[in-house]
């Protein structure tokens, strides 16, 4: 039972353009939802997150939305640029659970100069 | 900051052989270390979890014979795979959460990885 998942493998946009990734859950009991970032062999780098109990948080060019009814969240980045290409994963946790991490299987995101 | 240090990156060795893996969190002190294991292709799938001074949980399917975790400060954790064999050629990353979480809710930092070939 797969209870993060993104059903986009690949997302291609022009620099400049915003970058729209998608990502849904089951499990009403996640607290915590996260993005990171990932690079051929390399490990992911954290990028942002968002608690349960908010809709929206902004660092920078990211934005992560929640919507809780939905079980839905996105990460959103504007304006995008050739080295967000990489391979973005989607996790959530639930803090009474050591806060382990359940990843979704990524999206390739490719920007176009 | 929160950076975490794999070690070794490559690793290519002879059916049967142990292969020691360290994982070091270099700028901070990690209440828990997390290993996970990334066939191609697909998502990161976690191993077992380890806490300083305690006893690895694993998960299910998981064998904790063949797949040994020492953490013994709150920097450093290895993982051993014990005669390891062909079928446990993976990607093998470890990640770490800081004490202090801050407003990044959740999150553990992640080393490189590991690149293991049984031959």
């Amino acid at each position: 039972d797969q209870q993060v998942k993104q059903n986009s493998p690949s997302l291609s946009v022009q620099e400049g353009r915003i970058s729209i990734l998608n990502c849904d859950y089951t499990n009403s009991m996640f607290d915590y939802f996260l993005w990171y970032k990932k690079y051929p062999a390399e490990g992911p780098t954290f990028l942002i997150s968002i608690s349960s109990i908010k809709d929206k948080n902004e660092d920078g060019r990211f934005t992560v939305f929640l919507n809780k009814s939905a079980k839905h969240l996105s990460l959103h980045i504007v304006p995008s640029q050739p080295g967000d290409s990489a391979v973005y994963f989607c996790a959530a946790s639930r803090g009474g659970s050591n806060y382990k991490l359940t990843f979704g299987k990524g999206t390739l995101l490719t920007v176009n100069p | 900051g929160a950076v975490v240090s794999q070690h070794p990156s490559r690793v290519i060795c002879k059916s049967g052989t142990s292969v020691k893996i360290e994982c070091r969190s270099l700028d901070f002190q990690a209440t828990t270390m997390f290993w996970y294991r990334q066939f191609p292709k697909q998502s990161l799938m976690l191993m077992a979890t380890s806490n300083e001074g305690s006893k690895a949980t694993y998960e299910q399917g998981v064998e904790k014979d063949k797949f040994l975790i020492n953490h013994a400060s709150l920097t450093l954790s290895t993982l051993t795979v014990t005669s390891a064999h062909p079928e446990d050629s993976s990607f093998y990353i470890c990640s770490a959460r800081p004490r202090t979480i801050g407003t990044s809710y959740g999150a553990q930092h992640f080393g490189d990885g590991t690149r293991l070939s049984i031959l």
